[in-house]
C-alpha cells in the first residue's frame, strides 16, 4: 500500500512559468515530511522538513507547504537549473529510520 | 558535502556470484542506510544500521545482508546475485546521534547482474 503518492510524474515548464508539485500521504500521526532534489546520476539532496499543517519552508525559488493530507512544492519563476527529480518522503509509524519515498516528479524547465 | 564514498561506482557481474558494495563515511554519523532505486519503484530501503553491529531490515531486505564493524563503514552483500538485483544502490547517513529524516546520500553504485 503506497503511503506516499507524488503527482504529476513529469512536468515540463518554460523558464519563468510557476507551478506546483504535489505529495499526498496516508500515514497517520505524521512525524515529518521531507523533500529532496535528485539530479541525474546523483544521490538525492535534502531540501526541506515540514512537521505540522500550515508550516512553510522556502529556499530560493522553492516553497514547500504542508496540510493534513498533502504537501506542495511551489516553484516560482523556475530556471533551467531547477530541472531535476523532486522526491518527498515520510516516516511510517515505526519511526524515521525507515523513510518511505514517493516515486518522484521529474521537472524539466526549458529556456 | 557530506563525506560519503561508495565503491565500486559501477559493477557488472553474473548471476550467482557474490557482490559486496561498500559505503564509507567521514562524518561519524550513527545511522547508515542502503537504498535501491529502480524505475517505477522509487527509492526503497534495504537495510539500515543504528550503530556498530546494530542493523535492521528495511522494505526489500530479501537476498541482501549487511555488516557494520566500524562506525565509518557499512557493507551491503548480495550472497548470490540475481538479475532482479540489477539496480542503482545508494548509501545514506543521517544526523549525528539520531535519525531525523534528513539524509545525506552518496553518489550511488550501479550494479548490473547478467
Amino acid at each position: 500500500e503506497d503511503q506516499v503518492t507524488q503527482s504529476p510524474e513529469a512536468l515540463r515548464l518554460q523558464e519563468g512559468e510557476s507551478s506546483s508539485l504535489n505529495c499526498s500521504y496516508t500515514v497517520s500521526g505524521l512525524r515529518g515530511l521531507f523533500w529532496y532534489r535528485q539530479d541525474p546520476g546523483k544521490g538525492p539532496e535534502f531540501l526541506f522538513t515540514l512537521y505540522s499543517a500550515g508550516e512553510e519552508k522556502e529556499k530560493e525559488r522553492l516553497k514547500a507547504t504542508l496540510t493534513k493530507k498533502e504537501s506542495f512544492l511551489h516553484i516560482t519563476a523556475p530556471k533551467p537549473e531547477d530541472s531535476a527529480t523532486y522526491l518527498c518522503a515520510v516516516p511510517p509509524q515505526g519511526g524515521s529510520e525507515k523513510l518511505v519515498f514517493g516515486k518522484g516528479t521529474k521537472l524539466t524547465v526549458n529556456p | 558535502d557530506a563525506g560519503i564514498t561508495q565503491s565500486p561506482r559501477h559493477k557488472v557481474t553474473e548471476t550467482g556470484t557474490p557482490v559486496t558494495l561498500r559505503c564509507h563515511q567521514t562524518e561519524n554519523h550513527r545511522y547508515m542506510y542502503w537504498y535501491r532505486q529502480d524505475p517505477g519503484h522509487g527509492l526503497r530501503l534495504i537495510h539500515y544500521s543504528y550503530g556498530v553491529k546494530d542493523t535492521d531490515k528495511g522494505e526489500v531486505s530479501d537476498g541482501y545482508s549487511v555488516s557494520r564493524s566500524k562506525t565509518e563503514d557499512f557493507l551491503l552483500t548480495l550472497e548470490s546475485a540475481t538479475s532482479s538485483q540489477t539496480s542503482v544502490y545508494f548509501c545514506a547517513i543521517s544526523g549525528a546521534g539520531q535519525s531525523d529524516g534528513e539524509l545525506f546520500f552518496g553518489e550511488g553504485s550501479r550494479l548490473t547482474v547478467l
